[in-house]
């Protein structure tokens, strides 16, 4: 099945910088790549995805880049804020099959 | 539109003792269930999906079960819970697999 790495584990940054959030992915055949944020003691919260037929989406600070030859994609925000603290999680799914693959996480510190 | 539901938000249980959480899903028919759980501080982990009424497919074994009754509910259960059932549990829903996943506000159990 799909297997799913996310990099890093743990990101801290300043306010105002740029944070970047890498996944990798092993199955060909995933063509859909959403983006979860997840604040402390609440369900994800899709913030953005991506098809594989796109190489980058963006929506205000927030964008994903994919590239599909090497089979990873990437999240990055931009003007950092605090209330960006959360933990981010990727996920991969294949057109086959009924399952979502996430990546572990990686909990993202915006220090003002 | 749609939204999602999950009840109750924290539960705390005797070893031993059963287990009913439930979800629904309002605005959309025949959507693809998931019931996923998430150990503090880790990654989410797939316990069960369901794409139709009576149809439930298990990922891992365990002391866990569940039921899709309706087109839009989907109950985990458990008839003796186990310390190591504790965690943070998850439902959510999507239209297709290959379609955005949607994530309900959590059950956070402990079982003592």
């Amino acid at each position: 099945g799909e297997n799913v790495e996310q990099h890093p584990s743990t990101l801290s940054v300043q306010e105002g910088d740029s944070a970047v959030i890498k996944c990798t992915y092993s199955d060909s055949a995933s063509n859909y790549f959403p983006w979860y944020k997840q604040e402390l003691g609440k369900g994800p919260q899709l913030i953005i995805d991506i098809r594989s037929n796109v190489g980058e989406k963006k929506d205000q600070r927030i964008a994903v880049t994919l590239n599909k030859t090497a089979k990873h994609f990437s999240l990055h925000i931009t003007e950092t804020q605090p209330e960006d603290s959360a933990v981010y999680f990727c996920a991969a799914t294949p057109n086959t099959g009924n399952q979502f693959y996430f990546g572990t996480g990686t909990s993202l510190t915006v220090i003002p | 539109s749609q939204t999602i539901h999950q009840w109750p938000a924290t539960l705390v249980q005797p070893v031993g003792s059963p287990l009913s959480l439930e979800c629904t899903v309002e605005g959309t028919s025949n959507p693809n269930l998931y019931w996923y759980r998430q150990a503090a501080g880790r990654g989410l982990q797939l316990l069960f999906y369901s794409v139709g009424i009576g149809q439930i497919s298990s990922e891992v074994p365990q002391n866990l079960s569940a039921s899709r009754p309706q087109d839009r509910q989907f109950i985990l259960s458990s008839k003796k819970l186990l310390l190591s059932d504790s965690g943070f549990y998850l439902c959510a829903w999507s239209r297709d697999p290959n379609e955005k996943l949607f994530f309900g506000s959590g059950t956070q159990l402990s079982v003592l």
